[in-house]
């Protein structure tokens, strides 16, 4: 079982659509949590952080679910700007951060 | 602030050479490593730096040696390259060595082994 687990997609949803994604993690010790955006052949970039009681930026809203280990990314009224790889990124202890192979998501016109 | 630079941006090896992956970043970040990314794999972490003088290997470190003679700069050496080392290389860096820091990544090295 890989350590950190997202479905691949890809995701195909209109402009002003909901779209969820969730990350699963296996190591129930893991102590932060992150989504990190990566254009096409670009490098990946901070999105947001995600914390224990949630948290929400703009159209963005990360949870965390430290009883199932799994995480969410809820993004809504999407944007064509939105269409990225959304990566599931999970600190479990010390310096090695583990990243999910990431989601990939396509809005359309 | 440039920020975290790499160079080259791509590079075509035979089997066998060797070459040297440069990565510098100027914000004088304590924390520095290095990923390869494949396809449906994610970033896999090779080597890292929590200060000058201080590396330790990743996920995947075989085939690859690093070093940390400054802050600034964190070089990652493919001794003797292998068609299974090509992949895009990240090289990242984050202000200091707490686990919620940020990382900041450079553009990337493409590399293709022949």
């Amino acid at each position: 079982r890989k350590e950190v687990e997202q479905d691949p997609g890809p995701f195909n949803v209109p402009e002003g659509a909901t779209v969820a994604f969730n990350c699963t993690y296996s190591n129930s010790a893991s102590q932060s949590f992150f989504w990190y955006r990566q254009d096409c052949r670009k490098e990946p970039k901070l999105l947001m952080s995600v914390y224990s009681s949630g948290n929400e930026d703009g159209r963005f809203t990360a949870q965390l679910n430290r009883a199932s280990q799994y995480i969410s990314l809820l993004i809504r009224d999407s944007k064509l700007s939105d269409s990225a790889t959304y990566l599931c990124v999970v600190n479990p202890g010390g310096f090695k951060t583990i990243f999910g192979a990431g989601t990939r998501l396509f809005v359309k016109a | 602030n440039a920020g975290v630079t790499q160079t080259p941006k791509f590079q075509v090896l035979k089997t066998g050479q060797s070459m040297t992956l440069q990565c510098a970043q100027d914000m004088n970040h304590e924390y520095m490593s290095w990923y390869r990314q494949d396809p449906g794999m994610g970033l896999r972490l090779i080597h890292y730096s929590v200060g000058a003088g201080i590396t330790d290997q990743g996920e995947v470190p075989n085939g690859y040696n690093v070093s940390r003679s400054t802050t600034e700069d964190f070089p990652l050496r493919l001794l003797s390259a292998a068609p299974s080392q090509t992949s895009v290389y990240f090289c990242a860096s984050s202000p200091g060595q707490w686990e919620q820091e940020t990382q900041y990544f450079g553009p990337g090295t493409r590399l293709l082994v022949l």
